[in-house]
């Protein structure tokens, strides 16, 4: 069984761009979720899904940031007008029923905004 | 609020050598704690989980961590350690479906190096 696969692996873009992360979890998973890793701030929670709906949207911010997902066998993660303080790795994770705190994290993807 | 620290950043013992690496938590419900590991180039990956019950619980390759309500911890220990182990280990407490949502919270991490 495949894990949880994440596209692209790196993407750089420049000031004011639109970036689109991609994340593909694993067959069967019923629960999507969507991290930030940075090394001043850690890993922090952005997005939760569960059964393609949106559960948890608390640590998305409020604007430039949009998650979907449009069915069972992808999510996406859309930052608009990207900032350099967006730059990170984006993880994604999905999980059998979502309730029982065992995540199956993707390698992620690492975002450079220049 | 709930928070999770890991006051060591950063640790380094001898292969062979026994290991604590020290969690502390704050949570205004039922906690629920795991630890992850991060190996290089690695996603993240759950090493052990407590719920209820014995406070000590098992986990992969030799770890186990120790949950105490009353000094709000749960440290991870491993009685030997390898080369191998040398990653970043989180701790990561969650109330799961308390309040609709199962989402974790990370502590910062504590970077094992295992030196020969």
């Amino acid at each position: 069984n495949a894990g949880v696969i994440q596209t692209p692996r790196h993407k750089v873009t420049g000031k004011g761009q639109e970036a689109t992360l991609w994340c593909e979890p694993i067959s069967g998973h019923s629960a999507v979720f969507w991290y930030r890793q940075t090394i001043v701030q850690g890993l922090e929670f952005l997005t939760y899904f569960r059964n393609q709906a949106p559960i948890d949207d608390s640590g998305m911010p409020k604007e430039r940031f949009s998650a979907q997902m449009p069915n069972q066998s992808h999510s996406t993660l859309k930052i608009q007008s990207t900032q350099p303080q967006d730059s990170a790795v984006y993880l994604c994770a999905s999980s059998l029923r979502g309730n029982t705190g065992q995540l199956y994290f993707g390698e992620g993807s690492k975002l450079t905004v220049l | 609020a709930q928070s999770v620290t890991q006051p060591d950043a950063r640790v380094t013992v001898s292969e062979g050598a026994s290991l604590q690496l020290r969690c502390k938590y704050s949570s205004s419900g039922t906690p629920y704690l795991f630890w992850y590991v991060q190996y290089p180039r690695q996603g993240l990956q759950l090493l052990l989980k407590y719920y209820s019950g014995d406070p000590v619980v098992q986990g992969v390759n030799g770890f186990e961590a120790e949950f105490s309500k009353s000094n709000s911890s749960f440290h991870l220990r491993k009685a030997s350690v390898h080369w191998s182990d040398s990653a970043v280990y989180f701790c990561v407490l969650s109330h799961l479906n308390q309040g609709g949502s199962a989402k974790l919270i990370f502590g910062e991490g504590t970077k094992l190096t295992v030196s020969s």
